[in-house]
């Protein structure tokens, strides 16, 4: 069965430092992948998705994410973090092959923005 | 355009009872998913939809059901209600339920079980 691991469950960075979080999934083939972003008490929001093509993905808010086949994961990153950025993150997947459709996601990464 | 709607935003109801859940889609999406998230138990899918029919369910209990209206909007029915039913339920739609379908989520609707 299919499986994403998120290993880091909070992280604390200042503002406008580096972020990056870390996603590995388990799965028999390559599957799309995803990252979203939840606030408190909010819904998901995309933030990017890798189906093919450059495994370097460009997102909303100046996030940005890696796929490496060789490693099963996908990492997000930020280059400087703001305080906005305070949230939730959760990595997701989905069979390429639309057996059923439906995500998988990580456990989710909590992040912290010193300021 | 308007994103996903849901309704209502909270509900508290207790042990036994019987819930609605109630989402609209994006304009021109066809599919409509559910999914539950529980404290501790993470962000869990519970049922697809799209054009009407159930396509695809999780591992939950008959109790949770749902339908998919002739405008793709969708109801999601939990009967005989447990405390471990209270979770945040988050409704997505798509595009069209077939492959690289991107799924974008609604605000959700917060469920209290006394």
């Amino acid at each position: 069965a299919q499986s994403v691991t998120q290993p880091d469950i909070h992280i604390t960075v200042s503002e406008g430092a580096s972020l990056e979080l870390r996603c590995n999934y388990s799965y028999g083939a390559t599957p799309y992948l995803f990252w979203y972003v939840q606030s408190p008490g909010q819904g998901l929001q995309l933030l990017l998705k890798y189906f093919s093509g450059d495994t370097l993905v460009q997102g909303i808010k100046g996030f940005e994410a890696e796929f490496k086949r060789s490693q099963s994961s996908f990492n997000l990153r930020k280059p400087s973090v703001h305080w906005s950025d305070a949230a939730e993150y959760f990595c997701a997947v989905a069979p390429v092959k639309a057996a059923g459709n439906k995500l998988t996601f990580g456990g989710g990464t909590r992040v912290l923005v010193k300021p | 355009e308007a994103g996903v709607t849901q309704s209502p935003t909270h509900l508290i109801k207790t042990r036994g009872q019987q819930v609605t859940l109630r989402c609209s889609p994006i304009s021109g999406h066809t599919s409509v998913y559910w999914y539950q998230q529980a404290l501790g138990l993470g962000l869990q899918f519970l049922l697809w939809y799209d054009e009407g029919e159930e396509r695809n369910r999780g591992n939950f209990p008959p109790r949770f059901s749902g339908r998919q209206f002739p405008n793709y909007s969708s109801e999601l029915n939990v009967n005989a209600l447990e405390l471990e039913d209270s979770a945040l339920y988050l409704c997505a739609s798509g595009h069209s339920g077939g492959v690289a379908d991107t799924q974008y989520f609604g605000p959700g609707t917060r469920l209290t079980v006394l």
